[in-house]
């Protein structure tokens, strides 16, 4: 009954490689995110998408590409990794970003480790 | 530049004492402000969310205050206990974006 789910859970991985990390809702929810949280536990949005649609695409290298298949799904791609990459990646649906009224519920992250 | 400021990395009291943590903020109009509690190796958990026209929110032995005057919200935590140990975040709201704080991490000593 996962609300919020994430895969992999760990990922490690060499410089220059690209991985994706995938994520689900099952919650129903209009509005997926993704964040970064680095080793000073400080969370940082890097995209939402709302219905499939790319709402907020904050100032993220162009490494990062996000794709939303259906609303239930947003997934994360990202080319030639850096050792700046390491960091934990949380997904993140709300019910209904239009009216900013609803709160985020997170899945567990994917700590991601580039050596 | 907006900035969220949270006070105390680290804010350690006694059980059955009130926790008090703050959350300050900076060129930013918040529609609303949401609290958020993570655990180690988990995603943040929502607690509770105050709109901008709000003074107080509770839920259970939570209390949320904000006052956009003096740009700041207080989060309480009444008759604290060991299993309230965790890191609390503040996240400011606007347009569908959220913006967080940096965290307090909160112990609760038997």
């Amino acid at each position: 009954d996962t609300a919020v789910s994430q895969t992999p859970k760990y990922l490690v991985t060499q410089m220059g490689n690209d991985k994706s990390i995938k994520c689900e809702q099952n919650l129903g929810h209009d509005t997926m995110y993704w964040y970064k949280q680095d080793s000073k536990k400080f969370l940082k949005i890097m995209f939402s998408y709302n219905n499939k649609e790319l709402i907020i695409n904050e100032t993220v290298p162009n490494r990062f590409s996000p794709k939303s298949p259906d609303k239930a799904h947003l997934n994360l791609h990202i080319n030639s990794l850096e050792l700046g990459d390491s960091a934990v990646y949380f997904c993140a649906s709300s019910q209904d970003q239009g009216l900013g009224l609803y709160e985020q519920y997170f899945g567990p992250g994917t700590r991601l480790t580039v050596t | 530049s907006q900035k969220i400021e949270q006070n105390s990395e680290a804010l350690n009291i006694q059980e059955g004492k009130t926790a008090t943590l703050t959350c300050n903020y900076t060129n930013y109009s918040p529609a609303y402000l949401q609290w958020y509690r993570q655990d180690p190796g988990r995603g943040p958990v929502f607690l509770l969310l105050i709109r901008e026209n709000e003074k107080e929110k509770r839920k259970e032995r939570l209390k949320v205050t904000f006052d956009t005057t003096l740009k700041q919200s207080l989060f309480h935590i009444t008759a604290s206990q060991p299993a309230d140990s965790a890191t609390y975040l503040c996240a400011l709201s606007n347009a569908g974006k959220s913006t967080f704080g940096d965290g307090t991490t909160l112990t609760v000593k038997p």
